[in-house]
């Protein structure tokens, strides 16, 4: 069956430095893979997008990664900052898929 | 971009008895979905509701245990009925999410039951 793996303990960083979050499907062959991030008591945010051709993207201080040979996303956050605390998801998802399936989700803390 | 209202914000239960969660968008949408979120926990799907068809539930879920309504382009609701303390979760509503667009969420609904 399909699965998607995420850090499942927390990850604690100080501020500044990269914050480096891990996402890993198994039996899926997704086209495109999506970010999320999820403050407590809040419903998910969409923070970046990447397809299956791109092997890097960039928004700001974030890094995605997609290597569909190791079946693996990496998402980054340079110069981490306290209010990037917060729960990351990632979504893989199909060419024709229309309903979104989280990974459990990494809780990160920046301390300051 | 989508805006959702969902409502209510967070209600307490008596087990037994049944919430049913509004969720409202403001723009017109094929699909809207609902998720569970129990404490700790990621988001799981329980199901796809379409305008003018029966939702279509993902397993381990049941439309006698979550009966959802969608009675146009905007609005749905998800019913938790017969609730037990094992339902006491978040219950968010969202739309979007197609292949390559993002997915949009309501704020949820805090459900406790005792």
């Amino acid at each position: 069956s399909q699965k998607i793996e995420q850090n499942s303990e927390a990850l604690n960083i100080q501020e500044g430095k990269t914050a480096t979050l891990t996402c890993n499907y198994t039996n899926y062959s997704p086209a495109y893979l999506q970010w999320y991030r999820q403050d407590p008591g809040r419903g998910p945010v969409f923070l970046l997008l990447i397809r299956e051709n791109e092997k890097e993207k960039r928004k700001e201080r974030l890094k995605v990664t997609f290597d569909t040979t190791l079946k693996q996303s990496l998402f980054h956050i340079t110069a981490s900052q306290p209010a990037d605390s917060a729960t990351y998801l990632c979504a893989p998802l199909g060419t024709g898929g229309f309903k979104t399936i989280f990974g459990a989700g990494t809780r990160l803390f920046v301390k300051a | 971009s989508a805006v959702i209202s969902q409502k209510p914000s967070r209600d307490i239960c008596q087990r037994g008895t049944s919430l049913t969660i509004q969720c409202q968008v403001d723009s017109q949408v094929t699909m809207m979905f609902w998720y569970r979120q129990q404490p700790g926990q990621s988001l799981t799907l329980i199901a796809t509701a379409n305008q003018g068809s029966e939702a279509t539930y993902e397993s381990g879920f049941v439309i006698d245990k979550f009966p959802i309504s969608r009675p146009n382009l905007t609005f749905s609701t998800l019913t938790v009925s017969n609730m037990s303390p094992e339902d006491s979760s978040i219950y968010l509503c969202s739309v979007g999410g197609r292949a390559n667009t993002e997915a949009f969420f309501g704020q949820g609904t805090r459900l406790t039951v005792v």
